[in-house]
C-alpha cells in the first residue's frame, strides 16, 4: 500500500493567516492525490482533485500543487469557518489511502 | 445533488455481522462512471478504505486486504443502494463508518456517517 504522510500534524494560526499543508507519498503517484477538509460530527469535504484542481463550490483561497511524492494544500486568509482538520488521500494505486490529517486551529 | 443516506444499527455485539445500507439519490448504483465505497473512520486508524462496488458492463467489488476475509459490500439496484456487510466483528471495528461516491479519484459525496459501536 501506499504511504501518505502529512506534515505537520497540527497548527495553530489565526484569521488572515496564509497556511500551507504538505503532503508526502511513500512511491510516485503522478498528480492522483486529492485534499479534504473535516470539521468534526461531519464526513470529508473534497476541496482539491488532481493534485490542483478545484472542486466545484469549494472557495477560490484553497489551493493545490504538487506531482510525484510531494503535495501542498494553501490557504490564503484563512476564514473563521476553514478552522478543520485536513486529509490527503491518493487515488494512483488500489486500495486509497489517505493521510494522518494535520488539525489547523485558533492560535 | 447526489446524496447519500446511511441506515443500520449503531450497536453490534462481538463476533455478529456489522450491517450497514447507503441509500443513493441524484445518481444511479449502475453508473459506469463512478465507484460506491464504503470508509471507517477511527482515532486508532484513521481513514480507512474498506472496499468497493461498481459496475462496468457487469458488477465488482474488491476490498482492503485488512477486512477481505470478513466484508461483502452488493448493489441493490431495484432500491439504488448499496450495502456493507462485516462479519465477526471485535470491538477493534468500532468506528465511524461512511459511504462514498468516488469520481475523477477523489470521494465528492459522502454519508452522514454511523457510529458503530461493538460492546456487548
Amino acid at each position: 500500500d501506499i504511504q501518505m504522510t502529512q506534515s505537520p500534524s497540527s497548527l495553530s494560526v489565526s484569521v488572515g493567516d496564509r497556511v500551507t499543508i504538505t503532503c508526502r507519498a511513500s512511491q510516485s503517484i503522478s498528480t492522483s492525490l486529492n485534499w479534504y477538509q473535516q470539521k468534526p460530527g461531519k464526513a470529508p469535504n473534497l476541496l482539491i482533485y488532481a493534485a490542483s484542481s478545484l472542486q466545484s463550490a469549494v472557495p477560490s483561497r484553497f489551493s493545490g500543487s504538487g506531482s510525484g511524492t510531494d503535495f501542498t494544500l494553501t490557504i490564503n486568509s484563512l476564514q473563521p469557518e476553514d478552522f478543520a482538520t485536513y486529509y490527503c488521500q491518493q487515488s494512483y494505486s488500489s486500495p486509497v489511502t489517505f493521510g494522518q490529517g494535520t488539525k489547523v486551529d485558533i492560535k | 445533488q447526489v446524496q447519500l443516506q446511511q441506515s443500520g444499527p449503531g450497536l453490534v455485539k462481538p463476533s455478529q455481522t456489522l450491517s450497514l445500507t447507503c441509500a443513493i439519490s441524484g445518481d444511479s448504483v449502475s453508473s459506469n462512471s463512478v465507484t460506491w465505497n464504503w470508509i471507517r473512520q477511527s482515532p486508532s486508524r484513521g481513514l480507512e478504505w474498506l472496499g468497493r462496488t461498481y459496475y462496468r458492463s457487469k458488477w465488482d467489488s474488491d476490498y482492503a486486504v485488512s477486512v477481505k476475509s470478513r466484508i461483502v459490500i452488493n448493489p441493490e439496484t431495484s432500491k439504488n443502494q448499496f450495502s456493507l456487510q462485516l462479519n465477526s466483528v471485535t470491538p477493534e471495528d468500532t468506528a465511524v463508518y461512511y459511504c462514498a461516491r468516488l469520481r475523477r479519484g477523489g470521494f465528492d459525496f459522502w454519508g452522514q456517517g454511523t457510529l458503530v459501536t461493538v460492546s456487548s
